[in-house]
């Protein structure tokens, strides 16, 4: 059964604090991982797809990248402002997108 | 990145009475839409896939008689909460995949999505 795991369920930084959200994910022939931002009450937004292991792509204080089993997004000096809900998807061969269940990233200032 | 729209954004309803939400691609057409469900601090579910022109594709445990889509064009879907009852209060969300991105393996976008609540 095609899954998906995120990790840490929530996670707390000091502002300047990097860190990593992992997202390791079992899925039947793997067409694209996604990344979203989630802020409360509002709808996700898309942040990366990567597509093929050893990819990676950079956005501003993010970057994600991807490995066969696992994806990691990495926060540098993050603010205040990253403070959201981060979610890994996955699309598998049959085109059914599973979403994990999410990080609560937290940024203190 | 692609624009989608989900209006409304907050609704109210009493118990019995059906609603409505509408999700629209702003600035390019998909013939597939999605539609999710998520509950407080969990991961979206997703509930049924709107295909343009066709009957709606309903996830397992999905009720097709209750909630209703709609995907009249390339750039509209609905769905319609009928009879609902409190236990339907949830945010609703959708999504759409641009049909010119990647032959299929485009990513999502979504719409804002629609709070809910049923006394």
């Amino acid at each position: 059964e095609d899954q998906v795991t995120q990790s840490p369920e929530a996670l707390r930084l000091q502002e300047g604090e990097s860190s990593s959200l992992n997202c390791s994910y079992t899925v039947s022939g793997l067409r694209g991982l996604f990344w979203y931002r989630q802020d409360p009450g509002k709808g996700p937004e898309f942040l990366f797809t990567l597509y093929s292991a050893g990819e990676e792509k950079e956005k501003e204080r993010l970057k994600a990248t991807l490995t066969k089993k696992e994806s990691f997004l990495h926060i540098t000096a993050p603010k205040p402002e990253d403070s959201a809900t981060y979610l890994c998807a996955v699309r598998n061969s049959a085109s059914k997108i599973i979403f994990g269940s999410g990080t609560r990233l937290s940024i203190r200032p | 990145g692609a624009v989608v729209s989900q209006h409304p954004s907050r609704v109210i309803c009493k118990s019995g009475t059906s609603v409505k939400i509408e999700c629209r691609s702003l600035d390019f057409q998909a013939t597939t839409m999605f539609w999710y469900r998520q509950f407080p601090k969990q991961s979206l579910m997703l509930m049924a896939t709107s295909n343009e022109g066709s009957k709606a594709t309903y996830e397992q445990g999905v009720e097709k008689d209750k909630f209703l889509i709609n995907h009249a064009s390339l750039t509209l879907s609905t769905l319609t909460v009928t009879s609902a009852h409190p236990e339907d209060s949830s945010f609703y969300i959708c999504s759409a995949r641009d049909r010119t991105s990647g032959g299929g393996t485009g990513e999502l976008f979504f719409g804002e999505g629609s709070r809910l609540t049923v006394l």
